[in-house]
């Protein structure tokens, strides 16, 4: 079975630092553009950031540019999200999601791991 | 990055056909055939419904349909039924980024 299960998430301070990893199972993961989406409480949704099949193509949203950083590891079938500076605004679920070849559609997702900035 | 401009809510009658509008610029949704269509039911993570405009991936009913002119997008969904009762989330690939959403529309199956 295709699968994504994202883990990581909890409660931080504004200013601090969290780490989101995505286990991926039942595909090749190394031949797939992957992707993070987060949604804030009641929201919709927002596309965060793209790593290529090889990791040598990143791509941010302009919000996030600078404080958080996606990367993965092909031999561990895992996508990871490092994500510093945080603010309130970052507050959302997160989704791991693997993107359909030679396209943006995202065609597999995780479940998502809660993240919450707050004092 | 502002949001691709879906409206805030849909309703139709079980058996009827609705249509969601999504509309862009020539950056993104008139400028690539790269968009997507996502139903999402309370509290579960996305779906695809549509992809490349108009392809369905394997699975989805072919009550849904989707469609594109100039700038705005079109995701039609035919003999609703109860179960279609969902928000729906059109995105594009984007000119200097890579992927943008729209704001998400609720459709309601009365």
């Amino acid at each position: 079975e295709v699968q994504l299960v994202e883990s990581g998430g909890g409660l931080v301070q504004p200013g601090g630092s969290l780490r989101l990893s995505c286990a991926a199972s039942g595909f090749t993961f190394s031949s797939y553009w992957v992707t993070w989406v987060r949604q804030a409480p009641g929201k919709g949704l927002e596309w965060v950031a793209s790593v290529s099949a090889d990791g040598s193509d990143k791509r941010y949203v302009d919000s996030v540019k600078g404080r958080f950083t996606i990367s993965r590891d092909n031999a561990k079938n895992s996508l990871y999200l490092q994500m510093n500076s945080l603010r309130a605004e970052d507050s959302a679920m997160y989704y791991c999601v693997r993107l359909i070849t030679g396209t943006i559609a995202m065609e597999v997702w995780g479940q998502g791991t809660t993240v919450t900035v707050s004092s | 990055q502002s949001a691709l401009t879906q409206p805030a809510s849909v309703s139709g009658s079980p058996g009827q056909s609705i249509t969601i509008s999504c509309t862009g610029t020539s950056s993104d949704v008139g400028g690539y055939n790269y968009v997507s269509w996502y139903q999402q039911h309370p509290g579960k993570a996305p779906k695809l419904m549509i992809y490349a405009v108009s392809n369905r991936p394997s699975g989805v009913s072919n009550r849904f349909s989707g469609s594109k002119s100039g700038n705005t997008a079109s995701l039609t969904i035919s003999g609703l039924q109860a179960e279609d009762e969902a928000d729906y989330y059109c995105s594009s690939f984007k000119t200097s980024s890579h992927v943008i959403f729209g704001g998400g529309t609720k459709l309601t199956v009365l």
